[in-house]
C-alpha cells in the first residue's frame, strides 16, 4: 500500500541551527511533492513544491530535496528561530493519477528553543 | 495574496442532526476544491474532490450520502455532515488549487464537535 513517513512525530532544535526534516515514501511516483506548515488549530500553509526532475529547490531560508530514487525528500530550515516552531508536513501531488489531489504525511512538530 | 475562508469556525451539534460548513475562495475562482478531515495528532486525510457544476468524486470509505458536497459556484463549496454522530467530530478543511497553480490554498478550518 501507499505509505508515508515523515523521520519523527517531534524534533527539539538550538535557535540558529539548521533544522532538517525527512519525509519518505513507497509504492508511489508522485510528480510534484509539496511541504506545508500547520499551526495549532489552522489549515496548513504551502511553502514549497518541487518537481520530480528537479533535485533542490530554495526559497529564503528553506531548502528542499527531492530523491526519487531514494523515494525521499529532505526539508531545511537555516537559521531556525523560535516563530518557525510548528508542524511540518509533507504531502504527494498526484494521489490515484489526478494532478492536485494530495496525499499528506504523517507531520513533524518542530520546536526551535531560544 | 489568494485567501480560502470557512464558516463556521467552531460548530457543536447533537447527534442526529446535520451541519453544513461553507468554504469560499475570496479573491479567485476555483472550480476544484478539496475537503479533508484530521483527528487529534494525525495528519489531513482527503475525503472527497469538489468540482464547480458536477458531482463530488469520494475518496475509498467515505460515504457520499453521509458527506453532501455541492459546488455550486466558482467560489463556494458546501459540505453538509447529515445525521451527524459523535465520531464525526473532527476538524474539517477544505482548499482549494492556486491560481497560479503551485500549491493549494487551506481554509482556516472548521472545528465539528458532536454531542
Amino acid at each position: 500500500s501507499q505509505k508515508i513517513e515523515q523521520n519523527s512525530e517531534a524534533l527539539n532544535i538550538q535557535e540558529g541551527k539548521t533544522a532538517t526534516l525527512t519525509c519518505n515514501y513507497t509504492n508511489y511516483s508522485p510528480a510534484y511533492l509539496q511541504w506545508y506548515r500547520q499551526d495549532p488549530g489552522r489549515g496548513p500553509v504551502f511553502l514549497l513544491l518541487i518537481r520530480e526532475n528537479e533535485k533542490e529547490k530554495r526559497k529564503e531560508r528553506l531548502k528542499v530535496t527531492f530523491d526519487t530514487t531514494l523515494k525521499q525528500s529532505l526539508f531545511h530550515i537555516t537559521a531556525s528561530q523560535p516563530a518557525d516552531s510548528a508542524t511540518y508536513l509533507c504531502a504527494l501531488d498526484g494521489y490515484g493519477g489526478a494532478t492536485n489531489k494530495l496525499i499528506f504525511g504523517t507531520g513533524t512538530l518542530l520546536a526551535v528553543q531560544p | 495574496g489568494a485567501v480560502v475562508s470557512q464558516h463556521p469556525s467552531r460548530v457543536i451539534c447533537k447527534s442526529g442532526t446535520s451541519v453544513k460548513i461553507e468554504c469560499r475562495s475570496l479573491d479567485f475562482q476555483a472550480t476544484t476544491m478539496f475537503w479533508y478531515r484530521q483527528f487529534p495528532k494525525q495528519s489531513l486525510m482527503l475525503m472527497a474532490t469538489s468540482n464547480e457544476g458536477s458531482k463530488a468524486t469520494y475518496e475509498q470509505g467515505v460515504e457520499k450520502d453521509k458527506f453532501l458536497i455541492n459546488h455550486a459556484s466558482l467560489t463556494l463549496s458546501t459540505l453538509t455532515v447529515t445525521s451527524a454522530h459523535p465520531e464525526d467530530s473532527s476538524f474539517y478543511i477544505c482548499s482549494a488549487r492556486s491560481p497560479s497553480g503551485t500549491g493549494q490554498y487551506f481554509g482556516p478550518g472548521t472545528r465539528l464537535t458532536v454531542t
